[in-house]
């Protein structure tokens, strides 16, 4: 079993539609959380950012950690074509950047349709 | 501020030879961690630096070694490539707080590596 699965899609929808991508994880000791967004051929970006479990909301976005589960959520509002993009989750034991290395998910390719 | 940056953009080399990437820091971090990222897939840890020492290493062979110099920027070297090296190299910097707290990796655009 790997560490982090993510369903790699694709995963198509029109414009306007909420999104949820989610991934499952088996490790207990990750306490971050991590969604990233990567368009074809570029590096990923940074959307969103959670400790520990919970809610977090940022714009469009919202993350949701559920650690008693071992499942992790990204919810996308009011989808738009610019959207469109594979979404990576991350997650880490430590402080996600120099006191852990992070673990990805496969990513789930996203295509929002105008 | 500038974000992170990585050269070349695009390498092609043949089956075992050997590559050296380039990564710049975002300005003010001084940790870097360099993935590797097959077509398809998540990115992978290869090793991260800290102070110039490595600071972690994901499970990748010694034949990947990498450097980080007194200004945080890094190199990733390849010796005796084999197919299965091409892939998208990503470099993340950091800042690393020592008391502890979150802190995030920020990526630089990649290299994409092709042996043939």
């Amino acid at each position: 079993q790997k560490e982090v699965e993510q369903d790699p899609g694709p995963l198509s929808v029109p414009e306007g539609a909420i999104v949820s991508l989610n991934c499952t994880y088996s490790n207990s000791a990750f306490q971050y959380f991590m969604w990233y967004r990567q368009y074809s051929r570029k590096g990923p970006e940074l959307l969103m950012y959670t400790y520990s479990s919970g809610n977090k909301e940022d714009g469009r976005f919202t993350a949701q950690v559920d650690k008693s589960s071992k499942y992790i959520s990204l919810f996308i509002r009011d989808s738009q074509p610019s959207d469109s993009a594979t979404y990576l989750c991350a997650m880490s034991g430590r402080g996600g950047g120099s006191q852990g290395n992070l673990i990805f998910g496969k990513g789930t390719k996203l295509s929002v349709k105008p | 501020e500038t974000g992170v940056t990585q050269s070349p953009t695009h390498l092609i080399k043949t089956r075992g030879q050997q590559v050296t990437l380039r990564c710049s820091s975002q300005s003010g971090h001084n940790t870097v961690s360099w993935y590797q990222q097959a077509l398809g897939q998540g990115p992978q840890f290869i090793f991260q630096y800290y102070r110039e020492e490595e600071n972690g290493r994901g499970n990748f062979p010694p034949r990947f070694s990498g450097l980080q110099f007194p200004n945080y920027s890094s190199e990733l070297n390849v010796n005796a490539l084999e197919l299965d090296d091409s892939a998208l190299y990503l470099c993340a910097s950091s800042l690393a707080k020592l008391a502890g707290g979150s802190d995030t990796q920020y990526f630089g655009p990649g290299t994409r590596l092709t042996v043939l």
